[in-house]
């Protein structure tokens, strides 16, 4: 099946530094990409739509300015969480499906992106 | 969204089947039901997905009630690697963002050895 990698697997950082993850779909061109996060012993809870040459859309309640979306190419995603703080300490997840003529196309994901905000 | 009621857990044992059932009562004619799982400390992977026929591949079967109302997903002989949280989501291909998943509390499978 199709693969997504995200870099880097786990990060450890001081409150206030920014942090950046990427996303990207190996095997597939992806013009949408998604971004969750999951808290411990929780569901994923989707962030954004990452949309290749647009503006990403955001779920109610995530700040936009706070988890930059860029979404430079059709295999990569990044997503930028900006003077972080403890309490964005979290999982982050993202996926991609391969657009063809269908709207059920599989959703892929990645291994996750572990962020400890010290 | 249609929303989907699942059991916060089930426990089974190693080379038994294991029904896993989602109900989804508030279902519309053209909701397909897709099951996603999450092992440990992974992103989740899929599953199977159906819209109205029962589904069968590698991984599990799909049985879908006749009035759609309900699923049950089945992994035939479970082993120790199955153990992780099933989520059942109904997807609408006819609604504006229908690629993306919105994810409920979903069962937590635990395998006995």
């Amino acid at each position: 099946g199709a693969v997504v990698s995200q870099h880097p697997s786990w990060v450890i950082c001081k409150s206030g530094t920014s942090v950046k993850i990427e996303c990207r779909s190996l095997d597939f061109q992806a013009t949408t990409m998604f971004w969750y996060r999951q808290f411990p012993k929780q569901s994923l809870m989707l962030m954004a739509t990452s949309n290749e040459g647009s503006k990403a859309t955001y779920e109610q309640g995530v700040e936009k300015d706070k988890f930059l979306i860029n979404h430079a190419s059709l295999t990569l995603s990044t997503l930028t969480v900006t003077s972080a703080h403890p309490e964005d300490s979290s999982f982050y997840i993202c996926s991609a499906s391969p657009w063809t003529s269908g709207f059920q196309e599989t959703q892929y994901f990645g291994p996750g992106t572990r962020l400890l905000v010290l | 969204d249609a929303k989907t009621t699942q059991p916060n857990s089930m426990e089974s044992n190693e080379e038994e089947p294991v029904h896993l059932p989602c109900n989804h009562s508030t279902i519309s004619g053209t909701d397909y039901i897709h099951w996603y799982r999450q092992l440990p400390s992974q992103g989740p992977e899929y599953v199977i997905h159906g819209l109205t026929s029962n589904v069968n591949n590698r991984m599990a079967s799909l049985a879908i009630a006749e009035d759609r109302k309900s699923s049950t997903l089945i992994l035939h002989r479970a082993t120790l690697r199955d153990a992780a949280v099933y989520y059942c989501i109904l997807r609408d291909p006819l609604i504006q963002g229908a690629q993306k998943l919105v994810f409920g509390q979903g069962t937590r499978l635990t395998i006995n050895p």
